[in-house]
């Protein structure tokens, strides 16, 4: 039972252009969510979050937002760059747990 | 160092033997979290201890797995008799009042 989704395993995009990474949830107790970054031979690195009563949070070229309706929560990269071709984990938690529970990423491609 | 490490960074053993992975936590930080990472998989939640005690075990594969962690600081993740499928990526994380984790390199173990 996979509670948090990434549909797309790999997306390439050309550099300059916009990156969207996608990530569904079934779970309507999850209530925070969580982007990370793994680059090869090395642990993933926390990118951004968002907490439910919320619906955007944004940090310089990177926004994530949150359709609680739709249990569906996206990440976008603008302008992307070539250093940010990795895979991109979600990562999603109910209010009062400690459990993370992580979707199987997506690998992420700019192109230059 | 201020982030979490891990040792080895790579371990080969063969089917039977015991591994021992060691963790080191960001210094404060009270939860400590243990995931696998297996090919073209996700983060497989392991445990979690919040100081000495690990209130979720449940994670855990099998009873050939067993961690601890002792001054609420390093945590020691122990596999007994490997088996060829225990090969994966074992990632460490922690987090302190806050609900972001991070993550340490990780321990690349392939068994033989």
């Amino acid at each position: 039972d996979q509670q948090v989704k990434q549909n797309s395993p790999s997306l390439s995009v050309q550099e300059g252009r916009i990156s969207i990474l996608n990530c569904d949830y079934t779970n309507s107790m999850f209530d925070y969510f969580l982007w990370y970054k793994k680059y090869p031979a090395e642990g993933p690195t926390f990118l951004i979050s968002i907490s439910s009563i919320k619906d955007k949070n944004e940090d310089g070229r990177f926004t994530v937002f949150l359709n609680k309706s739709a249990k569906h929560l996206s990440l976008h990269i603008v302008p992307s760059q070539p250093g940010d071709s990795a895979v991109y984990f979600c990562a999603a938690k109910a209010t009062g747990t400690y459990k993370y529970i992580f979707g199987t990423g997506t690998r992420l491609k700019v192109l230059a | 160092g201020a982030g979490v490490s891990q040792s080895p960074s790579n371990k080969v053993t063969e089917k039977g033997k015991d591994v021992e992975l060691r963790c080191d936590p960001i210094s404060g930080h009270t939860a400590l979290y243990w995931y696998r990472q297996s090919l073209g998989q996700g983060l497989e939640f392991l445990i979690y201890f919040q100081g000495n005690s690990a209130p979720d075990k449940s994670g855990l594969p099998s009873d050939r797995f067993s961690a601890e962690r002792t001054g609420g600081s390093v945590s020691t993740l122990t596999i007994q008799r490997t088996q060829q499928e225990d090969s994966a990526v074992y990632l460490c994380a922690s987090s302190g009042a806050g609900e972001t984790q991070y993550f340490g390199p990780g321990t690349r173990l392939l068994v033989l």
